[in-house]
């Protein structure tokens, strides 16, 4: 199956300050990505959705100014947690998929971040 | 709207003894299915995934699952387990031709006992 990877897989970060992950398609366009988050022994809940070129769509109940999403490119989409707190702290998982709707998305690694 | 219910949360299975696992799942149209698992502090591995044609699908690591469309199910099951199947276990679903995010359930932690 296609190769999603997902950088940095552990950040350890203060209160207050931003955080960058990315997430990047190794052998195949991404023309979308999906970022989820998911806490200790529960389910991945979608925060947003990314297309290519343009501005991420939100989950109801997700921050957009806190939780910074690009596209830049069709293999690189970056997550910025920004101001981060100890709440923000979770796993976060990248998914994408190509131009052919397989029915399939490619998952990333995951991060954990832990906020100081 | 699509959901998902894995309805335990623990299944706890013997080595070497079939296991199921079980998924509901409610979607306008023709669903799109999967399955996942996830180690401790991993990210998502695709296991099979129910698209069209045979019901009975067979995927990675012995498991397969069975499309059941009058009972909105698609449990996973293996015939005989092994420890280092204990990990987090995902049913997903979309429907077919709807946005592509996926809807998750809510886990089952699979234990196998040796």
């Amino acid at each position: 199956g296609a190769v999603v990877s997902q950088h940095p897989s552990w950040v350890i970060c203060k209160s207050g300050t931003s955080v960058k992950i990315e997430c990047r398609s190794l052998d195949f366009q991404a023309t979308t990505m999906f970022w989820y988050r998911q806490f200790p022994k529960q389910s991945l809940m979608l925060m947003a959705t990314s297309n290519e070129g343009s501005k991420a769509t939100y989950e109801q109940g997700v921050e957009k100014d806190k939780f910074l999403i690009n596209h830049a490119s069709l293999t690189l989409s970056t997550l910025t947690v920004t101001s981060a707190h100890p709440e923000d702290s979770s796993f976060y998982i990248c998914s994408a998929t190509g131009q052919q709707d397989t029915g399939e998305l490619f998952f990333g690694e995951g991060s954990r971040l832990t906020v100081l | 709207a699509q959901s998902v219910a894995q309805p335990e949360d623990q299944v706890n299975v013997a080595e070497g003894n079939p296991l199921t696992v079980k998924c509901t799942y409610s979607v306008s149209g023709n669903p799109y299915l999967f399955w996942y698992v996830q180690y401790p502090n991993r990210g998502l591995q695709f296991l099979l995934k129910y698209i069209t044609g045979d019901n009975l699908v067979k995927g990675s690591y012995g498991f397969e699952a069975e499309f059941n469309k009058s009972q909105t199910s698609f449990h996973l099951k293996k015939p005989s387990a092994l420890v280092s199947d204990s990990a987090l276990y995902f049913c997903a679903v979309r429907g077919a031709g709807s946005a592509r995010q996926l809807t998750f359930g809510s886990g089952t932690q699979l234990t196998v006992l040796p």
